[in-house]
């Protein structure tokens, strides 16, 4: 079955670091990019950057620049969403989605991780 | 770069027809083919329904289409049903190599 797997909630303290994961599989995860989305709480969706695993080409959206590290592991099919330092406007819902180059295709998507950031 | 302009709203009895609008700039909405459109459901992740401005991934429904004109996209949804109140999301790829979503539009089928 082709599908997205995202890791389970967290809950942490201002200033932790944080690693989250989605795990492909059904498909070839190097050819495919991998994009990760915010979503605070009742507010709307955010693109805050992708990479395609194939070549490890990252991008970054203006305002997530300098705040997270996309990376992917084509070993085990899986990409990551890292913080080093934490803040209580990092909670919210994260989704990784994919989609084929040159297509704005993002079809599959992953059940999404809660991210909850409080002392 | 700014979220694409949508409407914060829009509604629709049943067995209507909606438009969402889009609205960007040269560099993004009006300077490529890669618009695509969400629909999420309180609670759950969003689901695409329209990719390259006008197709229809399958099994997603052909009373939902797909336009372009100039640097505005639209959503129509045709025969309204009462599944389809969500919340509906418009996404463009940017010249600045990524893509930024709309700020969305709910959806309320009266």
């Amino acid at each position: 079955e082709v599908q997205l797997v995202q890791s389970g909630a967290e809950i942490k303290n201002p200033g932790e670091s944080l690693t989250i994961s989605c795990k492909s599989s059904g498909y070839s995860f190097t050819n495919y990019w991998i994009g990760w989305v915010r979503q605070m709480p009742g507010k709307g969706l955010e693109w805050m950057g992708i990479i395609y695993p194939g070549d490890s080409e990252t991008r970054y959206s203006p305002s997530f620049r300098g705040q997270i590290t996309i990376s992917a592991d084509k070993s085990i099919s899986t990409s990551y969403l890292q913080w080093s330092s934490l803040k209580a406007s990092d909670t919210a819902m994260y989704y990784c989605a994919r989609r084929p180059k040159s297509s704005s295709n993002w079809a599959l998507w992953g059940q999404g991780t809660l991210v909850t950031v409080s002392s | 770069q700014s979220a694409l302009t949508q409407p914060a709203s829009v509604s629709g009895s049943p067995g209507q027809s909606i438009t969402i609008s889009c609205t960007g700039t040269s560099s993004d909405v009006g300077g490529n083919k890669y618009v695509s459109w969400y629909q999420q459901h309180p609670g759950k992740a969003p689901k695409l329904i329209i990719y390259d401005v006008s197709s229809r991934p399958s099994g997603v429904s052909n009373r939902f289409s797909g336009s372009k004109s100039g640097n505005t996209a639209s959503l129509t949804i045709s025969g309204l049903q009462a599944e389809d109140e969500a919340d509906y999301y418009c996404s463009s790829f940017s010249s600045s190599r990524t893509s930024i979503f709309g700020g969305g539009t709910k959806l309320t089928v009266l």
